[in-house]
């Protein structure tokens, strides 16, 4: 299985301040043929679903605020809050979709400061 | 606009069988191109993907859950559906379902329904 790991647990950010959340997998998730990261990421509020956020590691999903942005590659990745808002307020998990099971990380949750 | 509701018991005796069952609007299950999956999230903690029904009929579990697995499909009444035997404590979750949208060779979950809590005990 690929085991999707989350740093850190949690943070704390000022609004209007930059989020940075990490994910690693423990092997690549690049698929050569296409030269595509086979990455997600959800943002989750307290008692919600998870909502999708951005896939293939940086595209952003229809609808979600600028200030979400994803990069990285292979097996590293980022999810950046440019500029924190009261509404980011969740818990953020990244999922690989490049092998079976699907695996997702342990989550980050994000609270102001 | 695509919505999934989830629907069930709320609370199953250990040793009993989990049946829940995921209603699709919005599209046709027998029609879609994209996959039907099925999440969990144990309370206070992170999501674990159950098994997936694709399009093309088959389906795929969780090596972890596979034994005592089986996902099927009501395409009469645009439902898709999940069984876990044998429960314990540990399979008690919230238990989501969501469309798989379908990639090479797979893909991210949007969008996902509400969520059910299933809680295993006497």
């Amino acid at each position: 299985d690929i085991v999707m790991t989350q740093s850190p647990d949690s943070l704390a950010v000022s609004l209007g301040e930059r989020a940075t959340i990490n994910c690693k997998s423990s092997q690549s998730v690049l698929y050569s043929s296409n030269n595509k990261n086979y990455l997600a990421w959800y943002q989750q509020k307290p008692g919600q679903p998870p909502k999708l956020l951005i896939y293939w590691a940086s595209t952003r999903e229809s609808g979600v605020p600028d200030r979400f942005s994803g990069s990285g590659s292979g097996t590293d990745f980022t999810l950046t809050i440019s500029s924190l808002r009261a509404e980011d307020v969740a818990v953020y998990y990244c999922q690989q979709y490049y092998d079976s099971p699907l695996t997702f990380g342990g989550g980050t949750k994000v609270e102001i400061k | 606009q695509l919505q999934l509701q989830e629907s069930g018991p709320g609370l199953v005796e250990p040793s009993e069988t989990l049946s829940l069952t995921c209603s699709v609007s919005g599209a046709s299950i027998s029609s879609s191109s994209d996959d039907w999956g099925w999440i969990r999230q144990p309370p206070g903690k992170g999501l674990e993907w159950i098994g997936d029904m694709y399009s093309s009929g088959n389906t795929y579990y969780n090596p972890s859950l596979k034994s005592r697995l089986t996902i099927s499909v009501d395409t009469s009444k645009n439902q898709f559906s999940l069984k876990l035997r044998s429960v314990t404590a540990a399979d008690t979750a919230v238990y989501y379902c969501a469309r798989r949208i379908k990639t090479n060779p797979l893909g991210w979950f949007d969008p996902w329904g509400q969520g059910t809590l299933v809680t295993v005990s006497s």
